[in-house]
């Protein structure tokens, strides 16, 4: 079955720490999205790539960092930089032809201690 | 630029009761529009889109939504609303291939909409 994975489905931060959010899909999209959700505020877009090796900021990109070494992969390090990292984070990802057609991972919700 | 607004941010209707959930937008060029739903604690699932095609597009689960281009809106209805039906539903624009967002999605801010018995 094609789709989207991410993990972990919760993850805890500690002040100061740095988290990764993993991403991975199977559906041969070359496109690949990080959003972060708060209640009541909609999806706001944090980094995405079209391609392998090369990523652009969204409109909340302070405070994460992304890499994308593979077409299937597109991890989202959440900094100690983000201040208020407790969010729903959803990954994402599209077809090269078709980028505005996106399908969703089941999403990690982060939560600080 | 785009910009998305949901007005009501939750509706409430009975089970069989036609559902409509109102999404305008704002689009310095002809948009491509989404309805997006999303189940507590679960990803977003495509329900329908509309790339400048039919002006009436049908999607699924039973739901279909209107472009209109003289109200700027597409809202979203169903004739007859079901309890699974409940959830929190989105709109969202696209500039597609006209614009330099290279398929970046505007969302709104979500209705979510609830089914009584």
């Amino acid at each position: 079955d094609g789709g989207i994975t991410q993990s972990p489905k919760y993850l805890f931060r500690k002040e100061g720490q740095n988290v990764t959010l993993s991403c991975e899909q199977n559906l041969n999209h070359d496109a690949m999205y990080w959003y972060r959700q708060d209640p009541g505020q909609g999806l706001r877009l944090i980094y995405y790539s079209q391609i392998v090796n090369d990523f652009q900021k969204g409109d909340i990109a302070e405070g994460y960092s992304v890499s994308r070494e593979k077409k299937e992969s597109f991890p989202l390090t959440v900094t100690s930089a983000q201040k208020n990292p407790t969010a729903f984070y959803l990954c994402a990802s599209s077809l090269a032809g078709d980028r505005e057609t996106q399908y969703f991972g089941p999403g990690t919700r982060l939560l600080v201690l | 630029a785009q910009s998305v607004t949901q007005l009501g941010s939750h509706v409430s209707v009975s089970e069989g009761a036609l559902v409509l959930l109102r999404c305008n937008y704002s689009s310095s060029v002809p948009p491509y529009l989404f309805w997006y739903v999303q189940y507590p604690n679960q990803g977003l699932q495509l329900l329908l889109k509309y790339t400048s095609a039919a002006t009436l597009v049908k999607g699924i689960n039973g739901f279909e939504a209107e472009f209109k281009k003289s109200e700027t809106s597409f809202h979203l209805t169903k004739p007859s609303a079901h309890m699974s039906d409940a959830a929190e539903y989105f709109c969202a624009v696209s500039a597609g291939h006209w614009g330099g967002s290279q398929g970046n999605l505007i969302f709104g801010k979500g209705t979510k909409l609830s089914v009584k018995p």
